[in-house]
């Protein structure tokens, strides 16, 4: 399965709110994820099961979607927000988006 | 705390073989999957394949089907992936990650190993 993310680039402000898309070219049945990564860190979990939150994540994450079409939202950005977010399937063999790169405009 | 601690750095030739390892302590080995995940410089996440110990179970990606090998040392809680035929490309970040069977995602990240390629 080919997930495909976009934007690639997304600016925007502190405080505002940011929409992720990952668009699947099969039907994605189970296991959707998100993860966060900043430079010169491993990722980190964010969204788990299309939309459930792992430990310690803030609630301004949200994540959502079924089929071929999910989003991750963040509701009101922070400073930390700024990195980037692939997103995962595990459907089958497991494969990942290639990324949104979230910049401060 | 959980945490997968990865092995150091490597300096490889091309077609030599590199051996990852990564160690995890602070809960039960077999209840879980370990992943490698790797990251060229500037580029994206590329899964490599997992193994669930518990099950015997060992999955590779297409891409690195017959290139790599992943096994597990239950005894030592350490998962393990070597890549042999070393070329440029495979100059690259390696991660192995934990997979929870309940949560189809990978939960814990080790901090990863940097393996170059150079002759």
């Amino acid at each position: 399965i080919v997930l495909t993310q976009s934007p690639a680039t997304l600016s925007l402000s502190p405080g505002e709110r940011a929409t992720l898309s990952c668009r699947a070219s099969q039907t994605v049945t189970t296991y959707l994820a998100w993860y966060q990564q900043k430079p010169g860190q491993a990722p980190r979990l964010l969204i788990y099961d299309t939309s459930k939150r792992a430990t310690g994540i803030p609630a301004r994450f949200s994540g959502s979607g079924s089929g071929t079409d999910f989003t991750l939202t963040i509701s009101s950005l922070e400073p930390e927000d700024f990195a980037v977010y692939y997103c995962h399937q595990r459907s089958n063999w497991p494969t990942f988006g290639q990324g949104t790169r979230l910049d401060i405009k | 705390q959980v945490q997968l601690v990865q092995s150091g750095p490597e300096v490889k030739k091309p077609g030599s073989s590199v051996k990852v390892s990564c160690q995890a302590s602070g809960d039960t080995f077999n209840n879980f999957g370990f992943n490698w995940v790797r990251q060229a410089p500037g580029q994206g996440l590329e899964w490599m394949g997992g193994i669930f110990p518990m099950f015997g179970s060992v999955f590779y990606a297409q891409n690195f089907q017959g290139r790599v090998t992943i096994s597990a040392d239950d005894s030592t809680s350490t998962a393990y992936m070597e890549l042999r035929s070393l070329r440029s490309e495979d100059a690259a970040l390696y991660y192995c990650a934990r997979e929870r069977g309940d949560m189809g995602a990978f939960d814990i990240w080790g901090q990863g190993t940097m393996v170059s390629v150079s002759s």
